[in-house]
C-alpha cells in the first residue's frame, strides 16, 4: 500500500550512541519533514528537505543530521543520543511547497534513550 | 515564543453535543491554518483548513472559524461522536507554504457516550 513509512516504530539505546530512524515515501513528494512531538510542545519541526540533496534546519535541529540522497528516504540520525532526545518522531511529506501546508505523516518512531 | 497557542489541554464532552478546539496565534502574517487529528500510535492527519481571506470553512461535521483581528481560530464539531476522541493540532503557515508549518501543543478530545 502506497504512503509514508518510518521505521522501526520502537527503539531503545543508550546515550552515546548512534541511532539512525527512517523514513521512506511512495508518492514521490518533493517535500519530507521531521518533526518531534513531546509533552508540552506539541509537534517541532527537526529538519526538513525542499528535494534530494537540499536539506534545511528547522526549529530544533541540534544533535540530528539527516540526508537525503533519494527522493523517497529521508532518515534521520542522532549521532550520540542524549536523553533529551527521548521522544516520538514523526516523518511526513508534502507534494509541494505551495500544498497549503498540508502535511501526510508516518506512523512515528518511538525513541527511548537510557 | 510560542506563535500558536491552545490553551486547553483538554477537552471532554457528551456525545451529541458541540465540541469546541480553541487556538491563538501571534504572528500576524499567517495565512493559512490548518487543524490536524491524532490519535494514539497514529500519525497526525489532515482534518479541515481555512485560508485568511475566508472566515469559515464547512466540511461535513468540521466547521473551523477564523477571526483575523483576534488572532482566533475555532474548530466546531457538531454533532461530537466518540470517534472524534483524539488530540487536535492547530497549525499555520505563511503564504500556505508547507516548509515551518507551526504547530500548536494539541488538545486532547474525549466524547463521552
Amino acid at each position: 500500500d502506497a504512503g509514508i513509512t518510518q521505521s522501526p516504530r520502537y527503539k531503545i539505546t543508550e546515550t552515546g550512541r548512534q541511532v539512525t530512524l527512517m523514513c521512506h515515501q511512495t508518492w514521490s513528494h518533493s517535500y519530507m519533514f521531521w518533526y518531534r512531538q513531546d509533552l508540552g510542545h506539541g509537534l517541532r519541526l527537526i529538519y526538513y528537505s525542499a528535494a534530494a540533496d537540499i536539506t534545511d534546519k528547522g526549529e530544533v535541529p541540534d544533535g540530528y543530521v539527516v540526508s537525503r540522497s533519494k527522493t523517497e528516504n529521508f532518515p534521520l540520525t542522532l549521532e550520540s543520543a542524549t536523553r533529551s532526545q527521548t521522544s516520538v518522531y514523526f516523518c511526513a511529506s508534502s507534494a509541494s511547497r505551495m500544498n497549503t501546508g498540508e502535511l501526510f505523516f508516518g506512523e512515528g518512531s518511538r525513541l527511548t534513550v537510557l | 515564543d510560542q506563535q500558536v497557542k491552545q490553551n486547553s489541554p483538554s477537552l471532554s464532552v457528551q456525545e451529541g453535543r458541540i465540541s469546541i478546539l480553541n487556538c491563538d496565534y501571534t504572528n500576524s502574517m499567517f495565512d493559512y491554518f490548518l487543524w490536524y487529528k491524532k490519535y494514539p500510535a497514529e500519525g497526525p492527519t489532515f482534518l479541515i483548513s481555512i485560508s485568511s481571506i475566508k472566515d469559515k470553512n464547512e466540511d461535513g461535521r468540521f466547521t473551523v472559524f477564523l477571526n483575523k483581528s483576534a488572532k482566533h481560530l475555532s474548530l466546531h464539531i457538531v454533532p461530537s461522536q466518540p470517534g472524534d476522541s483524539a488530540v487536535y493540532f492547530c497549525a499555520a503557515s505563511i503564504q500556505g507554504g508547507s516548509e515551518k508549518l507551526v504547530f500548536g501543543k494539541g488538545t486532547k478530545l474525549t466524547v463521552n457516550p
